[in-house]
This record gives structure tokens, C-alpha cells and sequence, in this order.
């Protein structure tokens, strides 16, 4: 699986849009990108996935660069809610084991 | 409808005391994981099952851990000889296609 590399920790203000990046540059070609974040004592929660194309959903959109090495998880309006640790993950798309590392801290402030 | 969940959600335990942990996963989930997350980490895989079959144990840290899905339904993860470094949350996943949705963890703290 691809090793992550992901800042230790981020600002950003409330209702501001949050970019998250993660570096992903020994990713293979039939390893997806995921997202998930974890607040504070509970399980980590999926947000979005993609191969190479940008995604988008209900909670955030992904944008994979073009040479798939690194990628930007947007939080259009962050809340105070959003503050979570942020996890990017690199995986084969058949169901396999994640290797989470050490994510994001996001802190959103008033 | 209903996520994964587990129990108990706390469990405080002696040294040498063997433990069971207990993982609902969602109905219909054929893919089922366990990972373990010590405190300020990221969680840690160990071990994978696909239906009742145990495909994955490389991330069990000692024979003192073993894991079961009998039904290919709930599983139990089960920790023997239960010592210090053991203290840590574990997370349980489910899935059926490309994502794996978490429950909310046992938090084991061994005394």
C-alpha cells in the first residue's frame, strides 16, 4: 500500500473551506485514494474515495493531481464539528487492510 | 439503518486476565476487520475476515491474540494473558464493496 504523507496539523476558521493535502507519491496505479477522519473518541469515519478523477459528495470534494502523487480533501464550509483528525489512505480497490499513519489534526476555530 | 457497533464500550481488566471483544458489523457486510489504536496513534490493522474466513492475521501482535467470525456474522477478538502494552481502542470495521465503515471502539485498559 502506498505510504501517506500528510502535515501534523492545520487551522482554519469556521465557515471557511478547509484544504487538506496529502502526499501519496509511491502510489500505484490500482490504488485508490481515501479520506477519513476521526473526532475525538470515536471510530474513524469515511468520507470520500477516488482513483484519479475528482470526487465529490455530500461532505467534501477530492482533487487527485493529474500525475495522481498527491491530493487535496476540501471541506467547502468548515464547522466547528469538522475538528477531527483527518486520515488519507492509499489502497487497492478489492477490500484490503488500511494503513492509516499519523493523519491531520484540523482544528476549526470561531 | 444500523452501523457497526461493539461492547463493551469500556473494559478495564488485570494483567493476566483474558478478555473478549465483541463486533456487530452492519447486515450484509461480508468483509470484517480489526485494528487497534493506541493513544495519539493512528489505528493499526489486525486482522481481516471475508465471510467466516480469517484471510489476514499478519497485524496480530502475539499468539496471545485470536480473533473469530464462526457465522461469518459477528466476530470476537480475544485477548489472552491481557498485559500493560495491550491498553489501547479497538476498532472493528465492516464493509461490502470499496469502503470499510468503523464502529465506535472498545476502549481496553489493562491495570
Amino acid at each position: 500500500d502506498a505510504k501517506t504523507t500528510q502535515p501534523p496539523s492545520m487551522d482554519c476558521a469556521e465557515g471557511r473551506a478547509a484544504n487538506l493535502p496529502c502526499n501519496h507519491s509511491t502510489i500505484s496505479g490500482n490504488e485508490y485514494v481515501y479520506w477519513y477522519r476521526q473526532i475525538h473518541s470515536q471510530g474513524p469515519q469515511y468520507i470520500i474515495h477516488g482513483l484519479k478523477n475528482n470526487e465529490t459528495n455530500e461532505m467534501a470534494s477530492l482533487i487527485i493531481t493529474e500525475d495522481r502523487k498527491s491530493s487535496t480533501l476540501i471541506l467547502p464550509h468548515a464547522t466547528l464539528r469538522d475538528t477531527a483528525v483527518y486520515y488519507c489512505i492509499g489502497s487497492p480497490h478489492n477490500f484490503n487492510k488500511f494503513y492509516f499513519g499519523s493523519g491531520t489534526k484540523l482544528n476549526v476555530k470561531p | 439503518g444500523a452501523g457497526v457497533s461493539q461492547s463493551p464500550r469500556y473494559k478495564v481488566a488485570k494483567r493476566g486476565q483474558d478478555v473478549a471483544l465483541r463486533c456487530d458489523p452492519i447486515s450484509g457486510h461480508v468483509s470484517l476487520f480489526w485494528y487497534q489504536q493506541a493513544l495519539g496513534q493512528g489505528p493499526e490493522f489486525l486482522t481481516y475476515f471475508q465471510n467466516e474466513a480469517q484471510l489476514d492475521k499478519s497485524g496480530l501482535p502475539s499468539d496471545r491474540f485470536f480473533a473469530e467470525r464462526p457465522e461469518g456474522s459477528v466476530s470476537t477478538l480475544k485477548i489472552q494473558r491481557t498485559q500493560q502494552e495491550d491498553s489501547a481502542v479497538y476498532l472493528c470495521a465492516s464493509g461490502r464493496q470499496e469502503t470499510q465503515y468503523f464502529g465506535p471502539g472498545t476502549r481496553l485498559l489493562v491495570l
